[in-house]
Parts: C-alpha cells; structure tokens; sequence
C-alpha cells in the first residue's frame, strides 16, 4: 500500500516553461488535494477534487490548472511557470470526511 | 470564516518533559479536528482525528483532546524524546464535505 505517491520529487524550470505534477493514491479515496507550503504562509489550497469527475478552486488556483484523470490520479498543470510559483507542492486525499493522507512533496523552482 | 490558531510558533524543551501543544479555531461548529506531524523536507503524517463527538482520541504517548464550545485542542505528548521534534499542525473541517483549514504550526524541538 503505497498510500498517496507524488512525481516528480524535484523540478527546476525556466519562467514561462509549463509542466504537469502528477499524484495518485491507492487508498480508494474520494476526495483529493493539490496544496501548496511556503515559509511563513502555512499550507494553502490550491484546487480539490471531492469525488471523481469534479474539481473546485481553493484558496490560490490563479497560475493552476487540475485534472481528475480517474478515481486514482489528480494532476496540477502549470501553464506558464512564474518565479512567484516557486514552492513545494503537496497532494493529499481523503476517503470523504475523513483522515486526510499526505504524498512526500514535490519541490518546485521557477527561475 | 473559520480560523486557526496555533500558539506558541515554536517550543523547545528537554528531553523526558510532558507538554501540551494549542490548537484554537474561532467557528465551534466542526465536523472533525485532525492532528499532523511534518519533519523537515517531508510531508505530513497524520497523528490523530478527533470528531466533534468525541472528547479526545489517543495513539501511544500522544493524546488530542476537543472542547468545540470553547474552540480549542490540546495535543499532549507524554515522555517527550528527541524523535519528536518536528513541526505539529491541527487542521478543522467544517462539515463532512469540507476542506481542513489549517493552522500555522507549532515548531517542537526536544533537546538530549
């Protein structure tokens, strides 16, 4: 049980490169979570998905697009990366409700 | 709209010490409490979910503790050892489809 897996694990792009986060969870969960942490501003929610098929925008989705590719996979697209997207990015689900499950992060630098 | 409040930003304390992390929100009307556990460079592991029913939820040394009509949770680890420093987060969620509402952290380092 591999939980919620997260690739890649490091990327440097260039402003203006575009790119695509990939998570998946083997947890049969509903629900899942694209964050992302910066020093001082805690986590914050960039898009969710609460169950298959439907996507909503969080707290910061300018910058971001989702897609729930299946029950499994929910991917964070950067169309055109700004240096302001610099971060680490978090996936999470949740069966709906309940205890939310972190993947390792994905440390992201645009230059 | 629902905040989160966790105080002190950091603590440090000696090895073998018991202590309380704080966790306040400002809306009472939770669905659940959810107690995280972050080591530098790596994401969140989940300690403890407490439901709005439920007084307090424990896993070995850690016990989390709910009083909704004051808005706070405690976090009390026992025994505290070096392997517990990290940064601990409690999140809210307001209702059973909500999302968790997170609060800044409490940085935790155990001295030997």
């Amino acid at each position: 049980n591999a939980g919620v897996t997260q690739t890649p694990k490091f990327q440097v792009l260039k402003t203006g490169q575009s790119m695509t986060l990939q998570c998946a969870q083997d947890m049969n969960h509903n629900s899942m979570y694209w964050y992302r942490q910066d020093p001082g501003m805690g986590l914050r929610l960039i898009y969710y998905s609460a169950s298959e098929g439907t996507t909503d925008k969080g707290e910061v989705p300018n910058g971001y697009n989702v897609s729930r590719l299946n029950k499994r996979e929910f991917s964070l697209r950067l169309e055109s990366a700004a240096p302001s997207q610099t971060s680490v990015y978090f996936c999470a689900s949740n069966r709906w409700g309940y205890e939310q499950y972190f993947g390792p992060g994905t440390r992201l630098t645009v230059t | 709209k629902q905040e989160v409040t966790q105080i002190p930003a950091a603590l440090s304390v000696p090895e073998g010490e018991n202590l309380v992390l704080n966790c306040s929100f400002t809306d009472s009307a939770i669905y659940n409490l959810q107690w995280f556990r972050q080591d530098p460079g790596k994401g969140l592991t989940s300690l403890l979910l407490i439901q709005s029913s439920q007084r307090e939820q424990t896993s070995g040394r850690l016990n989390a503790s709910l009083d909704k009509s004051s808005g706070r949770s405690t976090l009390y680890i026992a025994a505290s050892q070096p392997g517990d420093s990290a940064t601990y987060l409690c999140a809210v969620r307001n209702n059973q489809g909500g999302k968790l509402i997170f609060g800044q952290g409490t940085e935790l380092s155990v001295k030997p």
